[in-house]
């Protein structure tokens, strides 16, 4: 257990509207992830963070903005949600080499 | 284009038996690789994990196989139990580059059948 909460678990949501989710992991890990979880496609990465403060871009980063202001929280900002953004919302910390993810976020935009 | 693929979206066997997931990769720069269970409602779980210096990896009932020059890994599971029915992705990685090369494939369902 890599002690990686999620909120909210679900959130459904309307077509424009901004939506933000939370990690937060209790371990002081430097490493965050954000992913989504498609069919067919797997995870696919979204933005990362390699420490406070530092964010950058992943696979599938448009639409999306990250924030990470304390080593414990990372956050996913979907500025103006569009349907083709509902789907599962996987955090992720580093250790080692191997990654560690959180329960998920179930989104729907309507 | 997937840099890395799971060809069987599913894989049903019998429990008892040998269950054998496949993973391929077109990227020669990967050079750790990983396999993740996922069950419903829940993150995905590591499993296990090989390095290119090697060509298998053991755990309990689980082996990674590793074929750099056909750039193939198979994840071996025996005997299979009901427990393990479940989404596998396998996942490779520059293991220098602590930042976004974890590139996962889309997964096999597992099913393992009393």
């Amino acid at each position: 257990d890599a002690g990686i909460t999620q909120s909210p678990r679900h959130k459904v949501t309307e077509t424009g509207t901004p939506v933000t989710l939370r990690c937060h992991q209790t371990e002081n890990h430097r490493y965050m992830y954000w992913y989504r979880q498609d069919p067919g496609h797997g995870l696919r990465l979204i933005h990362y963070s390699y420490g406070v403060k530092d964010t950058d871009k992943g696979e599938v980063s448009d639409g999306y903005s990250v924030s990470r202001s304390k080593t414990e929280d990372f956050l996913l900002t979907l500025e103006s949600a569009t349907s083709s953004q509902t789907s599962v919302y996987f955090c992720a910390i580093r250790q080692n080499y191997e990654q560690y993810f959180g329960p998920g976020t179930r989104l729907t935009v309507t | 284009d997937q840099q890395v693929k799971q060809n069987s979206p599913s894989l049903s066997v019998q429990e008892g038996r040998i269950s054998i997931l496949n993973c391929d990769y077109t990227n020669s720069m990967f050079d750790y690789f990983l396999w993740y269970k996922k069950y419903p409602a829940e993150g995905p779980t590591f499993l296990i994990s090989i390095s290119s210096i090697k060509d298998k990896n053991e755990d309990g009932r689980f082996t990674v196989f590793l074929n750099k020059s056909a750039k193939h890994l198979s994840l071996h599971i025996v005997p299979s139990q009901p427990g393990d029915s479940a989404v596998y992705f396998c996942a490779a990685s520059e293991g220098g580059n602590y930042g976004q090369n974890f590139v996962f494939g889309p997964g096999t369902r597992l099913s393992v059948l009393p």
